[in-house]
């Protein structure tokens, strides 16, 4: 079965320095894998998915993932941080036919 | 771009009281799900549901909670007697054109009072 490790619960950057969050997946294979951002009081939005295609996975807002299979990561990074980013990020996996299951979420706050 | 939407945005219920959440879906999506999440905590998977049935249920989804699709639009979760610990977001999501892509509406906030 699928599973996602988000190894760091809180993350803190001063706006304009790069952004690092970190995920692990345990599979037999080659999964596909999420990341979702969810700013305060609001809903669930896409940030990228990789699914086998590219390696290296772009996303909105300029952020990127990139799935390392050799360290079963796919860590979510952005090159300069801004104020709107602060938010609770997700990766997240399908797990089976018929369900995601989710990271335990990485809060990131952006310092001025 | 269509989305999924959900109403309430918001609901407020007394304990023992049946609620019903509403969603509907992207218009040709098949399959539909719900989750919560409780404050502070991660999201969680309820149910999924596929041509008129349930395809696959967590342990958190017991005989108090139900859904349906009473049209060919509507997506509902009712939760019969709710307690204190239902209190929570629930989002509720359907498949896109690639089978693994959720697309998620805004989520109700159910407050249990």
């Amino acid at each position: 079965a699928q599973s996602v490790t988000q190894l760091d619960s809180h993350v803190s950057v001063s706006e304009g320095t790069p952004v690092l969050l970190r995920c692990n997946y345990s599979s037999s294979y080659s999964p596909s894998l999420f990341w979702y951002v969810q700013h305060p009081n609001k809903g669930l939005q896409l940030l990228l998915k990789y699914t086998s295609a590219a390696t290296l996975v772009k996303g909105i807002n300029g952020f990127e993932a990139e799935f390392k299979k050799s360290e079963t990561s796919f860590h979510l990074t952005k090159p300069s941080a801004h104020m709107s980013d602060a938010a609770e990020y997700f990766c997240v996996a399908p797990s089976g036919t018929y369900k995601y299951i989710f990271g335990t979420g990485t809060r990131l706050k952006v310092l001025a | 771009e269509p989305e999924v939407t959900q109403t309430p945005s918001h609901q407020v219920t007394q304990m023992g009281q049946e609620v019903i959440l509403r969603c509907v879906p992207i218009s040709n999506h098949l399959y539909f799900y719900w989750y919560r999440q409780i404050l502070g905590q991660k999201v969680e998977f309820l149910v999924s549901f596929y041509n008129n049935e349930i395809s696959e249920k967590s342990e958190i989804f017991d005989d108090q909670f139900s859904v349906e699709r009473p049209d060919g639009s509507n997506f509902t979760l009712k939760i019969r007697s709710t307690k204190l610990e239902d209190s929570a977001m629930y989002f509720c999501a359907s498949n896109g054109p690639f089978f693994y892509e959720q697309y998620f509406g805004p989520g109700t906030r159910l407050t249990v009072t």
